[in-house]
């Protein structure tokens, strides 16, 4: 089984309008951590958020949040007042384990940003 | 910019050659991760050294190799190279290892070094 899904291959969105890229996760390990990533056309990784298995609150950073619903497995990130600079591919990835540090990746999500 | 480097930022070689890459991670930083991005693979992770050591290995072909040095750069080696070996290869580091409790240990990636293989 897949440990982390995307299952939007891509997603548009308008300028100044809320987006929400959708990622869940399997996994039987009561600790792990889970990431997301920007990657702009350039090609660089660029970290996002990040949430741990035992944060009680969900995790946010600037127009960046992380609805983590644990009981469904899903980490969906949430953008705010989109740019026309957020287009690019968005990678939820899952860190599994306790004292484990390699990350597994979704396949991504394009975002697009209509002007 | 992230603080890691990768050299050399493209590369072109003919199947059956040898080829190293490599990485520097952000100045402090003791553990190193190799991942590799293709088009039919997706992102996924190569093997860690965390201070000079092997750490976790994932699925990194027999044909590969790495090491991290005394100065905490990184190598990768990639020998007998096939056609699908053509990939984005990104090194990460960070600052140590992860705790007991899922703690954050962020990654921070460099820009990556394309090789395609021809």
């Amino acid at each position: 089984a897949q440990k982390i899904t995307q299952t939007q291959p891509g997603m548009f969105v308008q300028e100044k309008e809320a987006v929400t890229l959708d990622c869940t996760y399997d996994t039987s390990d009561p600790s792990y951590g889970l990431f997301w990533y920007k990657q702009p056309s350039s090609g660089e990784m660029i970290f996002l958020i990040y949430q741990g298995s035992y944060d009680q609150q969900n995790a946010t950073e600037g127009r960046y949040s992380l609805n983590f619903q644990k009981a469904r497995k899903s980490a969906n990130l949430v953008i705010s007042a989109s740019q026309l600079g957020d287009s690019a591919m968005y990678f939820c990835a899952m860190r599994e384990g306790a004292g484990a540090n390699n990350l597994f990746f979704g396949t991504g999500t394009r975002l697009t940003v209509i002007p | 910019d992230s603080g890691v480097t990768q050299t050399p930022k493209h590369l072109i070689t003919a199947t059956g050659q040898r080829v190293t890459l490599r990485c520097s991670p952000r100045s402090g930083d003791l553990s190193v991760y190799w991942y590799q991005q293709s088009l039919d693979q997706g992102l996924q992770f190569l093997i860690q050294y965390y201070n000079g050591e092997e750490r976790a290995k994932g699925n990194i072909l027999e044909r590969f190799s790495a090491q991290q040095f005394p100065d905490l750069h990184s190598e990768l080696n990639l020998s007998s190279l096939e056609l699908g070996d053509s990939a984005l290869y990104f090194c990460a580091s960070s600052a140590g290892l992860a705790g007991a409790s899922s703690s954050y240990n962020e990654q921070f990636f460099g820009p990556g070094t394309r090789l395609t293989v021809l």
